[in-house]
Protein backbone atom coordinates (compact mmCIF):
# COMPACT_ATOMS: atom_id res chain seq x y z
CA UNK A 1 0.00 0.00 0.00
CA UNK A 2 0.84 3.41 -0.54
CA UNK A 3 3.66 5.33 1.98
CA UNK A 4 3.56 8.12 4.06
CA UNK A 5 6.99 9.15 6.11
CA UNK A 6 7.51 11.71 8.31
CA UNK A 7 10.18 12.99 10.22
CA UNK A 8 11.57 13.04 13.07
CA UNK A 9 10.12 10.42 14.85
CA UNK A 10 11.34 12.45 17.97
CA UNK A 11 12.75 15.70 19.06
CA UNK A 12 13.13 17.17 22.49
CA UNK A 13 13.91 21.06 22.11
CA UNK A 14 14.24 24.02 24.35
CA UNK A 15 11.03 26.55 24.83
CA UNK A 16 11.43 29.36 22.49
CA UNK A 17 12.86 27.26 19.77
CA UNK A 18 11.45 26.43 16.26
CA UNK A 19 10.70 22.59 15.37
CA UNK A 20 10.49 21.52 11.71
CA UNK A 21 8.41 18.52 10.96
CA UNK A 22 8.40 16.67 7.14
CA UNK A 23 5.75 14.60 5.46
CA UNK A 24 6.50 13.00 2.45
CA UNK A 25 4.29 10.66 0.37
CA UNK A 26 6.67 8.22 -1.01
CA UNK A 27 4.43 6.42 -3.82
CA UNK A 28 1.27 8.53 -4.65
CA UNK A 29 0.92 12.41 -5.14
CA UNK A 30 -0.97 13.84 -2.61
CA UNK A 31 -2.46 17.41 -3.46
CA UNK A 32 -3.45 17.47 -0.27
CA UNK A 33 -2.06 16.66 3.23
CA UNK A 34 -3.46 16.55 6.76
CA UNK A 35 -2.19 17.59 10.16
CA UNK A 36 -2.95 16.52 13.38
CA UNK A 37 -1.95 16.40 16.61
CA UNK A 38 -3.34 14.02 19.33
CA UNK A 39 -2.49 14.86 23.30
CA UNK A 40 -2.31 11.46 25.69
CA UNK A 41 -5.76 9.08 25.90
CA UNK A 42 -7.36 12.15 23.23
CA UNK A 43 -8.42 11.60 19.79
CA UNK A 44 -6.47 12.92 16.86
CA UNK A 45 -7.05 16.27 16.30
CA UNK A 46 -7.16 18.02 12.78
CA UNK A 47 -4.94 21.13 13.12
CA UNK A 48 -5.09 21.95 9.10
CA UNK A 49 -5.35 20.75 5.90
CA UNK A 50 -2.37 21.29 3.95
CA UNK A 51 -2.76 22.44 0.09
CA UNK A 52 0.16 22.36 -2.66
CA UNK A 53 1.17 25.21 -4.27
CA UNK A 54 -1.60 27.61 -2.02
CA UNK A 55 -2.20 28.14 2.14
CA UNK A 56 -3.25 25.66 4.41
CA UNK A 57 -6.34 25.83 5.77
CA UNK A 58 -6.34 25.80 9.39
CA UNK A 59 -8.70 24.62 11.78
CA UNK A 60 -10.67 27.05 14.48
CA UNK A 61 -8.31 27.57 17.18
CA UNK A 62 -4.76 26.93 15.79
CA UNK A 63 -2.43 29.83 15.42
CA UNK A 64 -1.30 29.78 11.47
CA UNK A 65 1.30 31.78 12.94
CA UNK A 66 2.80 29.65 15.26
CA UNK A 67 1.99 26.22 13.10
CA UNK A 68 3.43 27.09 10.09
CA UNK A 69 2.82 24.97 7.10
CA UNK A 70 4.22 24.44 3.20
CA UNK A 71 3.70 22.47 0.72
CA UNK A 72 5.75 22.74 -1.84
CA UNK A 73 5.31 19.95 -4.09
CA UNK A 74 3.06 17.21 -4.34
CA UNK A 75 4.83 14.66 -1.92
CA UNK A 76 6.04 16.91 0.93
CA UNK A 77 4.57 18.87 3.53
CA UNK A 78 5.97 20.40 6.13
CA UNK A 79 4.86 21.69 9.65
CA UNK A 80 6.74 23.75 11.83
CA UNK A 81 6.18 24.99 14.87
CA UNK A 82 7.58 27.97 16.09
CA UNK A 83 8.59 29.14 19.38
CA UNK A 84 7.33 26.46 20.66
CA UNK A 85 6.64 25.89 24.44
CA UNK A 86 6.22 23.26 26.99
CA UNK A 87 2.28 22.84 26.01
CA UNK A 88 3.61 22.38 22.41
CA UNK A 89 4.46 18.85 23.63
CA UNK A 90 2.43 16.38 21.70
CA UNK A 91 2.19 13.65 19.03
CA UNK A 92 2.00 15.39 15.64
CA UNK A 93 0.92 13.22 12.78
CA UNK A 94 0.30 13.61 9.03
CA UNK A 95 -1.79 11.77 6.89
CA UNK A 96 -2.44 11.90 3.18
CA UNK A 97 -4.92 10.46 0.18
CA UNK A 98 -3.85 9.63 -3.03
CA UNK A 99 -5.93 11.83 -5.19
CA UNK A 100 -5.05 9.39 -8.13
CA UNK A 101 -8.03 7.47 -6.44
CA UNK A 102 -11.77 8.51 -5.92
CA UNK A 103 -11.76 10.24 -3.21
CA UNK A 104 -14.59 8.93 -0.51
CA UNK A 105 -13.28 5.41 -0.51
CA UNK A 106 -9.35 6.59 -0.30
CA UNK A 107 -7.78 5.29 3.02
CA UNK A 108 -5.76 7.98 4.65
CA UNK A 109 -2.56 6.80 4.99
CA UNK A 110 -0.48 8.24 8.22
CA UNK A 111 3.29 8.75 8.53
CA UNK A 112 4.57 7.39 12.02
CA UNK A 113 3.79 10.51 13.74
CA UNK A 114 6.19 12.50 15.59
CA UNK A 115 6.54 13.24 19.57
CA UNK A 116 7.49 16.78 20.22
CA UNK A 117 8.35 17.55 23.83
CA UNK A 118 9.81 20.87 24.76
CA UNK A 119 11.42 21.46 28.09
CA UNK B 1 -23.01 19.83 14.43
CA UNK B 2 -20.87 16.93 13.34
CA UNK B 3 -20.22 13.59 16.59
CA UNK B 4 -18.83 10.56 16.53
CA UNK B 5 -19.53 8.71 19.36
CA UNK B 6 -17.64 5.62 20.37
CA UNK B 7 -17.14 3.89 23.59
CA UNK B 8 -14.35 4.99 25.81
CA UNK B 9 -12.61 1.87 27.11
CA UNK B 10 -13.28 -2.08 27.00
CA UNK B 11 -11.95 -4.83 28.15
CA UNK B 12 -12.19 -8.37 26.58
CA UNK B 13 -10.79 -12.27 27.19
CA UNK B 14 -8.35 -13.56 25.22
CA UNK B 15 -9.88 -16.35 22.28
CA UNK B 16 -13.17 -14.38 22.57
CA UNK B 17 -15.10 -11.88 20.55
CA UNK B 18 -16.02 -8.14 20.94
CA UNK B 19 -17.84 -5.46 19.49
CA UNK B 20 -17.04 -1.61 19.14
CA UNK B 21 -19.60 0.48 18.28
CA UNK B 22 -20.30 3.73 16.64
CA UNK B 23 -22.42 6.14 16.11
CA UNK B 24 -22.10 9.40 13.96
CA UNK B 25 -24.02 12.82 12.97
CA UNK B 26 -22.34 14.17 9.87
CA UNK B 27 -23.10 17.08 7.74
CA UNK B 28 -23.58 14.42 4.62
CA UNK B 29 -22.11 11.11 4.68
CA UNK B 30 -19.48 9.73 2.43
CA UNK B 31 -18.28 6.33 4.10
CA UNK B 32 -17.24 5.50 7.59
CA UNK B 33 -13.92 3.93 8.34
CA UNK B 34 -12.11 2.07 11.22
CA UNK B 35 -8.78 2.47 12.39
CA UNK B 36 -6.35 0.62 14.77
CA UNK B 37 -4.00 2.39 16.82
CA UNK B 38 -1.39 0.95 19.11
CA UNK B 39 0.29 3.27 21.59
CA UNK B 40 2.77 5.95 20.41
CA UNK B 41 2.11 5.04 16.68
CA UNK B 42 0.21 6.47 14.19
CA UNK B 43 -3.29 4.97 12.94
CA UNK B 44 -3.43 2.13 10.79
CA UNK B 45 -6.30 1.42 8.37
CA UNK B 46 -8.73 -1.88 9.08
CA UNK B 47 -11.96 -1.44 7.19
CA UNK B 48 -14.20 1.08 4.96
CA UNK B 49 -17.69 0.93 4.22
CA UNK B 50 -20.16 2.98 2.42
CA UNK B 51 -23.16 0.31 1.61
CA UNK B 52 -25.24 -1.16 4.67
CA UNK B 53 -24.48 -4.58 5.62
CA UNK B 54 -21.07 -6.08 7.05
CA UNK B 55 -17.85 -6.70 5.22
CA UNK B 56 -15.89 -9.49 6.64
CA UNK B 57 -12.15 -9.22 6.57
CA UNK B 58 -10.29 -12.19 8.75
CA UNK B 59 -10.42 -12.24 12.06
CA UNK B 60 -12.35 -8.36 11.63
CA UNK B 61 -15.64 -7.00 9.91
CA UNK B 62 -17.10 -3.80 10.02
CA UNK B 63 -20.94 -3.17 9.60
CA UNK B 64 -22.82 -0.26 8.92
CA UNK B 65 -26.28 1.20 9.04
CA UNK B 66 -26.65 4.43 7.12
CA UNK B 67 -30.41 4.67 7.96
CA UNK B 68 -29.32 4.81 11.37
CA UNK B 69 -26.03 6.16 11.64
CA UNK B 70 -24.44 3.49 13.18
CA UNK B 71 -21.52 0.95 12.81
CA UNK B 72 -19.50 -2.01 14.79
CA UNK B 73 -16.34 -3.62 14.29
CA UNK B 74 -16.40 -6.83 15.07
CA UNK B 75 -13.42 -8.68 16.62
CA UNK B 76 -13.15 -12.57 16.46
CA UNK B 77 -10.51 -14.69 18.10
CA UNK B 78 -9.01 -12.09 19.67
CA UNK B 79 -5.61 -11.63 20.59
CA UNK B 80 -3.20 -10.00 23.22
CA UNK B 81 -1.53 -8.08 20.34
CA UNK B 82 -5.32 -6.73 19.44
CA UNK B 83 -4.97 -4.83 22.40
CA UNK B 84 -5.22 -1.28 20.93
CA UNK B 85 -7.31 2.00 20.43
CA UNK B 86 -9.90 1.13 17.83
CA UNK B 87 -10.70 4.63 15.73
CA UNK B 88 -13.83 5.02 13.95
CA UNK B 89 -14.37 7.99 11.41
CA UNK B 90 -16.83 9.75 9.18
CA UNK B 91 -16.30 11.15 6.09
CA UNK B 92 -18.72 14.19 5.75
CA UNK B 93 -20.23 15.85 2.33
CA UNK B 94 -16.56 17.42 1.67
CA UNK B 95 -14.79 14.41 1.90
CA UNK B 96 -13.56 15.19 5.36
CA UNK B 97 -12.91 13.02 8.29
CA UNK B 98 -14.92 13.51 11.36
CA UNK B 99 -12.81 11.08 14.34
CA UNK B 100 -14.53 9.48 16.71
CA UNK B 101 -12.29 9.81 20.46
CA UNK B 102 -11.00 6.18 20.03
CA UNK B 103 -12.34 2.92 22.34
CA UNK B 104 -9.51 1.75 24.00
CA UNK B 105 -9.54 -2.45 23.86
CA UNK B 106 -7.90 -4.24 26.76
CA UNK B 107 -7.37 -8.08 26.26
CA UNK B 108 -7.01 -10.40 29.33
CA UNK B 109 -5.73 -13.61 29.46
Amino acid sequence: GAVVSQHPSWVICKSGTSVKIECRSLDFQATTMFWYRQFPKQSLMLMATSNEGSKATYEQGVEKDKFLINHASLTLSTLTVTSAHPEDSSFYICSARDHGQALADTEAFFGQGTRLTVV
Amino acid sequence: GQNIDQPTEMTATEGAIVQINCTYQTSGFNGLFWYQQHAGEAPTFLSYNVLDGLEEKGRFSSFLSRSKGYSYLLLKELQMKDSASYLCAATDSNYQLIWGAGTKLIIKP
